[in-house]
């Protein structure tokens, strides 16, 4: 077993759809994040949370809401998603998210979403 | 912000062949760096990391990397490749001032032709 798990690993889904995204990490680690992976784009930082508390929140449409109910479990809820949402969501851990830690990230191996 | 510049997307590379990643980071402020790996339909892996001391940095596969503060650079070398290190490679950045916020480049491509 992988030490960041994430289901699905396959999702499509209609615009008017509702869904979820789960994350869950068997690391012991303090702090979880959502990543965005698009072709040919460097990923980006989605959401930070740190012992449960939302700490960064880079400027994502509100169509995507995080949920972090405690330090191991990790949800992105899409509603109304539009198709350039397609993309690789990474989720990934570290042992705590405090400035200068330096910690390794750890990443699952993606869930991989369709909008159509 | 930082910005991670990852100079090639593609790298094709005899096997048996050395290889060299370009990476390239803005800040001159301290900064933590990585390297992470991409296989197909996987998440990433670290590779290396270089946190303080030595600026090489020796990795998993036989890869390493230097850093080098006044050319902000943090280049990946492997002396011989293998076919299956074909995969995609990241480098990031986390600064000391931010929720150990990564930021990464776009990714360079490593392709090993036997």
């Amino acid at each position: 077993e992988t030490g960041v798990t994430q289901t699905p690993r396959h999702l499509v889904m209609g615009m008017t759809n509702k869904k979820s995204l789960k994350c869950e990490q068997h690391l012991g680690h303090n702090a979880m994040y959502w990543y965005k992976q698009s072709a040919k784009k460097p990923l980006e930082l989605m959401f930070v949370y740190s012992l449960e508390e939302r700490v960064e929140n880079n400027s994502v449409p509100s169509r995507f809401s995080p949920e972090c109910p405690n330090s191991s479990h990790l949800f992105l809820h899409l509603h109304t998603l539009q198709p350039e949402d397609s993309a690789l969501y990474l989720c990934a851990s570290s042992q705590e998210a405090a400035p200068g830690s330096g910690n390794t990230i750890y990443f699952g191996e993606g869930s991989w979403l369709t909008v159509v | 912000a930082q910005s991670v510049t990852q100079l090639d997307s593609q790298v094709p590379v005899f096997e048996e062949a050395p290889v060299e990643l370009r990476c390239n980071y803005s800040s001159s402020v301290s900064v933590y760096l990585f390297w992470y790996v991409q296989y197909p339909n996987q998440g990433l892996q670290l590779l290396l990391k270089y946190l303080s001391g030595s600026t090489l940095v020796k990795g998993i596969n036989g890869f390493e990397a230097e850093f080098n503060k006044s050319q902000t650079s943090f280049h990946l070398r492997k002396p011989s490749v293998h076919i299956s290190d074909t995969a995609e490679y990241f480098c990031a950045v986390s600064d000391y001032g931010n929720f150990n916020k990564f930021y990464f480049g776009s990714g360079t491509k490593l392709n090993v032709k036997p």
